[in-house]
């Protein structure tokens, strides 16, 4: 069974623009978050989403976003970039629980000048 | 939110040596995971254990869910070891509260 998948794996932006990231989960997992990863902050919560809902969402901006489609497949988006958000983000899928094992994919690391 | 600490925040290891690696948390979860985050980024899932102890091969881990605690174990380390290991834990809010790591160095 083939994992989650992230693309692009790299992308470089400059500051204003926005960015579009993609994940598709494991098949037949109907749970997607996503996270931010820093050196300053570490690993923090973005959203979660399932069948198409956003369940819960982290103490980001609201220039960050997310959506999920009836695939399970999501996609996060950030608008009017900074420089502060040059981040690795990573993609989690799961069968949906709370309690249930997520499984991340390879990440998007995005560079903003 | 649940709070996650993990300790040491790095740890040098002779290979060959066994080591411990401990993860607290202030509140009831209902998933914990231990994660191995490679060179490149991804967070590799070594073990799914909200409460008891699981091995797999040289590694094994223990939760103790009513102290709020686990541990993982690393037996007979070799450099490929080495990386940062993540706990993290999840309750009724559908996210992933991730402690700070530790970061394994494991010398030849």
């Amino acid at each position: 069974k083939a994992g989650v998948t992230q693309t692009p794996r790299y992308l470089i932006k400059t500051r204003g623009q926005q960015v579009t990231l993609s994940c598709s989960p494991i098949s037949g997992h109907r749970s997607v978050s996503w996270y931010q990863q820093t050196p300053g902050q570490g690993l923090q919560f973005l959203f979660e989403y399932f069948s198409e809902t956003q369940r819960n969402k982290g103490n980001f901006p609201g220039r960050f976003s997310g959506r999920q489609f009836s695939n399970s497949r999501s996609e996060m988006n950030v608008s009017t970039l900074e420089l502060g958000d040059s981040a690795l983000y990573l993609c989690a899928s799961s069968l949906g629980g709370s309690g249930t094992e997520q499984f991340f994919g390879p990440g998007t690391r995005l560079t903003v000048l | 939110g649940i709070q996650v600490e993990q300790s040491p925040p790095d740890l040098i290891l002779q290979e060959g040596a066994n080591s411990t690696l401990r993860c607290n948390f202030s509140d009831s979860v209902n998933n914990l995971q231990w994660f191995h985050q490679n060179p490149w980024g991804q967070l590799i899932n070594l073990f799914y254990i909200p409460s008891g102890t699981k091995q797999n091969g040289r590694l094994s881990a223990t939760t103790v869910a009513t102290e709020r605690y686990s541990l993982l174990y690393i037996s007979s380390s070799q450099t490929t070891d080495s990386g940062v290991y993540f706990c993290a834990v999840r309750s009724n809010d559908y996210k992933l509260s991730f402690g700070a790591g530790t970061t394994v160095t494991v010398r030849a």
